[in-house]
């Protein structure tokens, strides 16, 4: 058990760029969860899936923005015409039971 | 809407303090209360969860308290290090699969 990777850790991109990451949670757990960081802030909740069913969709997911878990294993996050404004650190989270166990995160910079 | 608060933002103390940071939370209807660390430009580390019935956990020289009713959290660092210096954030859930969390308190401490 390696833990909860995300890859990659750091994305520069231009604007309007469509951009992936993906997320491998930790392999017994059930329940994985995005959430997004800007500077001076704590995460806030983008989505969520148990196994591979996406549950919930924050309201700070626009159309723009999509998430899968095929079969239940890893996660990508999409990120079509990508604007100034998702600049941030996007982190990945894993859970069994209680408790999260976080990934690394992947920070993107779109200029 | 929970909203979770952390005084103070910024603490800088000498080695060997032992110090006091603070999570208050509007909803004390809460299922349990979890502490991360966040080292610059890195994902969050889980340090203790507390559950809602629970009042306190330790972890060597951590120690998180729990007032459920007043809607208050106490993490405790004794002893304090230069490698203790991160960012705390604490993140209360409702019982869903959801956290949310504080703004965070970023700590240095100097050798």
């Amino acid at each position: 058990d390696t833990g909860v990777s995300q890859d990659p850790r750091h994305k520069i991109t231009k604007r309007g760029q469509n951009v992936t990451f993906r997320c491998d949670p930790i392999s017994e757990h059930n329940r994985l969860y995005w959430y997004r960081q800007t500077l001076g802030q704590g995460p806030e909740f983008l989505t969520y899936f148990q196994n591979e069913a996406q549950l919930e969709k924050s309201r700070l997911l626009s159309d723009r923005f999509s998430a899968e878990r095929p079969k239940g294993s890893f996660s990508t996050l999409e990120i079509q015409r990508t604007e100034q404004g998702d600049s941030a650190m996007y982190l990945c989270a894993s859970s069994l039971a209680d408790g999260y166990t976080f990934g690394s995160g992947t920070r993107l910079t779109v200029v | 809407k929970q909203e979770v608060t952390q005084i103070p933002a910024a603490l800088s103390v000498p080695e060997g303090e032992n110090l006091v940071l603070n999570c208050s939370f509007t909803d004390s209807a809460i299922y349990n209360l979890q502490w991360f660390r966040q080292d610059p430009g890195k994902g969050l580390t889980s340090l203790l969860l507390i559950q809602s019935s629970q009042r306190e956990q330790t972890s060597g020289r951590l120690n998180a308290s729990l007032d459920k009713s007043s809607g208050r959290s106490t993490l405790y660092i004794a002893a304090s290090q230069p490698g203790d210096s991160a960012t705390y954030l604490c993140a209360v859930t409702p019982g869903t699969y959801k956290y949310i969390f504080g703004t965070g308190t970023r700590l240095k401490v100097l050798a």
